[in-house]
């Protein structure tokens, strides 16, 4: 069966610093991969997906990025996190169009 | 592009009772709706799925309808349990693009 992983599961960082979080699938190949931000008592934000190996599509503009090293590997990065950056970071997957199998979740603090 | 909106925003009911939330979308290329539910501290959960040749389906104690002329969509639980508490997401794929749009969320208490 497919599963998906995400760490580190909380992070609280300094502004300025930088941010790597990780997302990795197991059980399936060449999945469509999603990043998106959940700020507290909002909706899913897409921030990036990838059809495949280095293959990143950009939906909001903003100070973070997002790579695809692996097949089944996921990142988002930032050189400088901004207090806007908090929030919960899902990571998704699918065989198809849209996500349809989200991680755990990682939960970001900037302060 | 695509514009989902979701009410309530938050909804209690008894045990046993039904619980409705409603979608509108926008976009009437829009031709996958899918449902998750988001325990606290957990990612969101597909549930069930309707595709835009289905007015309605249904999964145990949960069902979706979808009104393309209407251009909005619902989520039923019956028989609700104090398990069935949690955020619930509606979303929409638009047939134009790779990604989906959601909707605010509802938060649904079940009350014992």
């Amino acid at each position: 069966s497919q599963t998906i992983h995400q760490w580190p599961a909380t992070l609280v960082q300094p502004v300025g610093s930088p941010l790597s979080l990780e997302c990795t699938v197991e059980g399936t190949s060449n999945p469509n991969l999603y990043w998106y931000r959940q700020a507290a008592g909002r909706g899913l934000q897409l921030l990036f997906y990838s059809v495949g190996i280095g293959q990143i599509s950009s939906e909001v503009p903003q100070n973070l990025s997002a790579s695809r090293p692996q097949d089944r590997q996921f990142i988002l990065s930032s050189k400088k996190l901004l207090l806007s950056d908090s929030g919960f970071y899902l990571c998704a997957w699918s065989g198809g169009v849209g996500p349809q199998y989200f991680g755990p979740g990682t939960r970001l603090l900037v302060l | 592009g695509e514009n989902v909106e979701q009410h309530p925003s938050t909804l209690s009911v008894q045990e046993g009772d039904s619980a409705v939330i409603k979608c509108t979308y926008s976009d009437s290329a829009s031709n996958y709706f899918p449902w998750y539910k988001q325990e606290l501290g957990k990612g969101p959960q597909l549930i069930i799925d309707i595709r835009s040749n289905v007015g309605e389906k249904k999964d145990q104690r949960i069902a979706v309808t979808l009104n393309k002329t209407a251009k909005h969509f619902s989520l039923h639980i019956t028989e609700t349990q104090p398990e069935d508490s949690a955020v619930y997401f509606c979303a929409a794929l638009s047939n134009t693009g790779n990604q989906f749009y959601f909707g605010t969320g509802t938060s649904l208490t079940v009350i014992p």
